[in-house]
């Protein structure tokens, strides 16, 4: 069974930069098409980018400007990096993995509190 | 791009069925056949329940379908049971090269 564990710093303050990692037990890595989304507390889910497995990288347009994903084949390992936070990137962050890109996210991570408090 | 509009919450009796709106624009839902429908358990990570606007992934139940009409998707749930009281996410493919996701559903079974 394919299975996703993540992990990263789970306290952070203001101005700090974001770091969280994913990787696959079970799976091909390189056979996914990579995404991550998060989800504020008490609110619905933002999806904040993805790696095509061809290593196109898009971004969403709101968070662009903060946020870097890439993958390391080496390591079968996903990154998210997110820059100068403040209270509001204060969520659950997921890693998500789809087989086929328009399929939809069928294996997701537990998910990782990231608490932003000074 | 703005998140797409979905009912706050929706409920219904044992047995009967509710259905879902999910209405974004010509820029995502009325230009592509790539939405998805996850549901959340307090606590838990979604779990894919409908991709590619009316297709389950292998294990979920067919009480649970999807369609599309112009810019508006929605999940019905037949049969409603105790175990589908979750919140329910559309998500759908963008002109940008982004996906996008509904506010959220919350389904109360009374």
């Amino acid at each position: 069974q394919v299975q996703l564990q993540q992990w990263g710093a789970g306290l952070l303050k203001p101005s700090e930069t974001l770091s969280l990692s994913c990787t696959v037990d079970g799976g091909s890595f390189g056979g996914y098409h990579w995404r991550w989304v998060r989800q504020p507390p008490g609110k619905g889910l933002e999806w904040i980018g993805e790696v095509h497995h061809s290593g196109t990288i898009n971004y969403n347009p709101s968070l662009k400007s903060r946020v870097t994903i890439s993958v390391d084949t080496s390591k079968s390992q996903l990154s998210l990096k997110l820059s100068s936070v403040t209270a509001a990137d204060t969520a659950v962050y997921y890693c998500a993995a789809a087989w086929h890109y328009y399929y939809g996210m069928d294996v997701w991570g537990p998910g990782t509190t990231v608490t932003v408090s000074s | 791009q703005s998140a797409l509009t979905q009912p706050p919450s929706v409920s219904g009796s044992p047995g009967q069925s509710v259905t879902i709106s999910c209405t974004g624009t010509r820029s995502d839902v009325g230009s592509y056949n790539r939405v998805s429908w996850y549901q959340q358990s307090p606590g838990t990570a979604p779990r894919l329940i409908i991709y590619e606007v009316n297709s389950r992934p292998s294990g979920v139940s067919d009480r649970f379908s999807g369609s599309k009409s112009g810019n508006t998707a929605s999940l019905t749930i037949s049969g409603l049971r105790a175990e589908d009281e979750a919140d329910y996410y559309c998500n759908s493919y963008a002109t940008t090269s982004a996906w996008v996701f509904g506010g959220g559903t919350r389904v109360t079974v009374l």
